[in-house]
């Protein structure tokens, strides 16, 4: 299967700092997730990218898809504790249907 | 709208033991998929379905079934359980092929 580089695979951050995580891939993908995911839970949508240079926000969370396609970038900003949890990019290659190739995760600890 | 509903939440298995995971959701989606999340490595995809009447394997099929009878729902058969099938499955579904997944809350597995 695809391989998803995601890193860093933990951060320690205090909180009011801001966070920035990478995916990176050998391949082209026409589509970029992140998601979000808290003990116990499934993955949560935070923000999907379908273009190549897109750049999106939700509140305080700022995704952009890269130039290549072969990255995504995923930045949060002003960090509070409830953003803790485990961060991951999924890619999708345009000609495999809907399989989506999940990073292995980002660990976000945020120190009040 | 409950979303994508998964169940049991935690089970525990024999190895050769046989059961189904259930999954359903009320978004009338046509896309539904199955993953495994193991520790260290991203989800990755068991089986997906496309429509009723409709699966398919994805990235790591073997020692698992998938029927599709209708919109809603989408099982996972295990015929006989090893311990390598000890980990979390998470249902998943979307509108369409290229789109964001929903994911439900997973269900814990351990095969002993």
């Amino acid at each position: 299967g695809q391989q998803l580089n995601q890193s860093p695979q933990s951060m320690f951050i205090q909180e009011g700092e801001d966070v920035s995580m990478n995916c990176t891939s050998s391949s082209i993908f026409n589509t970029w997730l992140w998601y979000k995911q808290e003990p116990g839970e499934g993955p949560v949508l935070l923000i999907a990218l379908y273009k190549a240079g897109e750049l999106t926000s939700n509140g305080r969370l700022t995704a952009q898809f890269g130039i290549t396609r072969k990255d995504s970038f995923l930045n949060i900003s002003a960090s509070i504790p409830s953003d803790v949890g485990i961060y991951f990019c999924a890619g999708q290659l345009g000609n495999t249907g809907n399989q989506f190739y999940f990073g292995t995760g980002t660990s976000l600890t945020v120190i009040p | 709208n409950a979303g994508v509903t998964q169940t049991p939440k935690f089970q525990v298995l024999k190895t050769g033991q046989s059961m189904t995971l259930q999954c359903a959701q009320d978004m009338n989606h046509e896309y539904m998929s199955w993953y495994r999340q193991d520790p260290g490595m991203g989800l990755r995809l068991i089986h997906y379905s496309v429509g009723a009447g409709i699966t398919d394997q994805g990235e790591v099929p073997n020692g698992y079934n998938v029927s599709r009878s209708t919109t809603e729902d989408f099982p996972l058969r295990l015929l006989s359980a090893a311990p390598s099938q000890t980990s979390v499955y998470f249902c998943a579904s979307s509108p369409g092929l290229i789109e964001k997944l929903f994911f439900g809350s997973g269900t814990q597995l351990s095969v002993l």
